[in-house]
């Protein structure tokens, strides 16, 4: 079965400082892996994604993530934080061959001025 | 600029009502997903579709909840009889996979219901 970790529930960080979410997953194929943002009251909107390829994957507004096979990890960067970024971050995980997305419980993010 | 669209943003309703949630998906994707967002069990898929049909409804209580699409533009979401239980938002998301099974989703900006 497959399955998503999150382990900080918030990051902190200070405007201009470069910051991390942590994700792990669990899948027992090849994964497919994603990150989502989630403003106050709207929906979630598709960061990055991991297929294959290059292990570090560039996506919106300045986001990266870098994926490592043996530690089962996945987690999202960014060098210079914004105010703007605070916002609920999800990981979430497919199987190449599955049909299912599995979504972590969400870090949120604050940045501070 | 296409998007997930779902009505209504808000439902507030009294234990027992029937609830309605709507969503159209965007134009071409084949594959909807509904899920269920609370502060206690964040994320939940309920039931997702592929071409209409239904692939995985295991995450809805059966017995209350009902998903459907009457068409390709089309998804719904039914409550009946609706708990104070049910109080969530609920997102409709759209993807389309490419022959590789390779696609993302894009969610809709969900209803937030409320139920007294």
């Amino acid at each position: 079965a497959q399955s998503v970790a999150q382990p900080e529930d918030q990051v902190n960080v200070a405007e201009g400082n470069p910051l991390t979410v942590k994700c792990t997953y669990s899948v027992s194929g090849n994964p497919y892996l994603f990150w989502y943002v989630q403003y106050p009251n709207r929906g979630l909107q598709f960061l990055l994604k991991y297929i294959t390829g290059d292990n570090l994957v560039k996506g919106s507004y300045g986001f990266e993530a870098e994926f490592n096979k043996s530690q089962t990890s996945f987690h999202l960067k960014k060098p210079s934080a914004l105010v703007s970024d605070s916002a609920l971050y999800f990981c979430a995980v497919r199987e190449d061959y599955g049909q299912n997305f599995v979504f972590g419980p969400g870090t949120r993010l604050s940045v501070l001025p | 600029d296409a998007r997930v669209t779902q009505t209504p943003r808000h439902k507030v309703t009294e234990m027992g009502q029937e609830v309605t949630m709507r969503c159209q998906p965007i134009l071409g994707h084949n594959t909807v997903f509904w899920y269920r967002q609370t502060m206690m069990q964040g994320l939940e898929l309920l039931a997702y579709f592929r071409n209409r049909a239904p692939l995985d409804d295991s995450g809805m209580p059966k017995d209350r909840f009902s998903a459907e699409m009457p068409d390709a533009t089309l998804a719904t979401l039914k409550i009946q009889p609706s708990e104070p239980r049910d109080s969530a938002v609920y997102f409709c998301a759209s993807g389309h996979p490419t022959t590789s099974g390779n696609y993302e989703q894009y969610f809709g900006p969900g209803t937030r219901l409320t139920v007294t």
